[in-house]
């Protein structure tokens, strides 16, 4: 089946920083949605992306969309402890399909 | 605006056994997808309904079966639990896209448990 690789798979980080972390596919795709998850929570939806090449913002977040269509990018600017948790991307290859998910990247914040 | 909503939270269930889990989709939603989690990983794909019809379907067996209601709210069985079994169950709604792209909203889960 289809797979997303994410990198990097954990990452921790000082309060204040900066965070990038992408999503990548050796298959196209037509959507990325990216997902935070707290431990004993479902995901919830922080960026919807539908066009190549699209940057998104949502807060101190901000996606894109890969002109390649094969991957996709989250940063994080002045990283607070609340940030901590696993993000996961999500990719649809086509319009009605289901989506498939990464393995997630587990972010840690040193205060 | 209520989001989506998942029943039991928590459960266990023995080897053999068979069980239910339910899920109420985010308000103007009409399909329903089921996802797995098994811990330290992402969710897998089980299968989607939509005008009460399974539409697609992930690798998993016969075992994992479901069902949605004219209300749109739907149910994931299983039978004859494995160890394996154990994992986040995730429901997740959205609205029938067939020429635009998704977006798909996660409930809490349900967390079964296989001893």
């Amino acid at each position: 089946g289809q797979q997303l690789n994410q990198s990097p798979q954990s990452m921790f980080i000082q309060e204040g920083e900066d965070v990038s972390m992408n999503c990548t596919s050796s298959s196209i795709f037509n959507t990325w949605l990216w997902y935070k998850q707290d431990p004993g929570e479902g995901p919830v939806l922080l960026i919807a992306l539908y066009k190549a090449g699209e940057l998104t913002s949502n807060g101190r977040l901000t996606a894109q969309f890969g002109i390649t269509r094969k991957d996709s990018f989250l940063n994080i600017s002045a990283s607070i402890p609340s940030d901590v948790g696993i993000y996961f991307c999500a990719g649809q290859l086509d319009y009605g399909q289901n989506f498939v998910f990464g393995p997630g990247t587990r972010l840690s914040v040193l205060p | 605006d209520a989001g989506v909503t998942q029943s039991p939270t928590h459960l266990i269930k023995t080897r053999g056994q068979q069980v239910t889990l339910r899920c109420s989709p985010k308000s103007g939603h009409d399909t329903v997808s089921w996802y797995q989690q098994a811990l330290g990983q992402g969710p897998q794909f089980i299968f989607q309904y939509y005008e009460e019809e399974e539409r697609q379907r992930g690798n998993f067996p016969d075992r994992f079966s479901g069902h949605q209601f004219p209300n749109y709210s739907s149910e994931l069985n299983v039978n004859a639990l494995l160890l394996g079994d154990s994992a986040l169950y995730l429901c997740a709604s959205s609205r029938w896209e067939a020429h635009s792209g998704n977006t798909i909203y996660f409930g809490e889960g349900s967390w079964l448990t296989v001893v």
